[in-house]
């Protein structure tokens, strides 16, 4: 059975800190890992990797991903508290679906 | 373009009324999925379609059912509500799986409770 696994499910900070969040990974056939932002609403989309190493950047947001160990890390720098919100992890396996974590609830305190 | 829209937004159902969930892309997307998501849970997937008149259960289809008449449309159908169906309900859409090209747009999703 397909599983993705993402820690911590809950974290608490200060505006201004570093955070790492972890997403691992079992399903057959991957494709692709996808990072998403959930605040109220609907997922909206961060980032989608499908090779090992390499290191996609958005701003202060950046994930790289690990085919061999089967993870992928999320990093925030010099959060913001507009960055509170759940991150979703989602890998693309077999057939044309994706499996979701159960998400980590990011909370950035002023 | 509207994107992924779903109607109502929010409904309170009585145990063991029906009720459809609307969804709608103008995308000219191939493939539609369902998922709910319970309170600080991630999502899981109901049903989902690569195309009309093709359907596929995911994994949590009991209580659930679909159809896939048109491209743009993939209404979700409750029968006979149940307290455990409380849940908001998502839709997403994808124009085709390859690699690089697993990006699902989602709709704004319908929260329902079932009292």
């Amino acid at each position: 059975e397909d599983k993705v696994v993402q820690s911590p499910l809950s974290l608490v900070v200060h505006e201004g800190d570093t955070v790492t969040l972890n997403c691992s990974y079992e399903v057959t056939n991957f494709r692709s890992l996808l990072w998403y932002k959930q605040e109220k609403k609907a997922p909206t989309f961060l980032f989608m990797l499908t090779s090992s190493g390499i290191e996609k950047k958005s701003g202060r947001l950046s994930s790289i991903l690990d085919k061999k160990e089967l993870f992928s890390i999320l990093n925030i720098t010099a959060t913001q508290t507009g960055d509170s919100a759940i991150y979703l992890c989602a890998v693309g396996g077999g057939a044309q679906k994706l499996v979701f974590g159960q998400g980590t609830r990011l909370t950035i305190n002023p | 373009n509207a994107g992924v829209t779903q109607t109502p937004k929010f409904r309170i159902l009585k145990i063991g009324q029906s009720m459809t969930l609307q969804c709608t892309q103008d995308m000219n997307h191939n493939y539609m999925y369902w998922y709910r998501q319970d309170p600080g849970m991630g999502l899981k997937l109901i049903y989902y379609s690569v195309g009309a008149g093709i359907t596929d259960k995911g994994e949590v289809p009991n209580g659930y059912n679909v159809s896939r008449s048109t491209t743009e449309d993939f209404p979700l159908r409750l029968e006979l509500a149940a307290p455990s169906q409380t849940s908001v309900y998502f839709c997403a859409s994808l124009a085709r799986v390859v690699v690089g090209a697993d990006t699902q747009y989602f709709g704004p999703g319908t929260r329902l409770t079932v009292l």
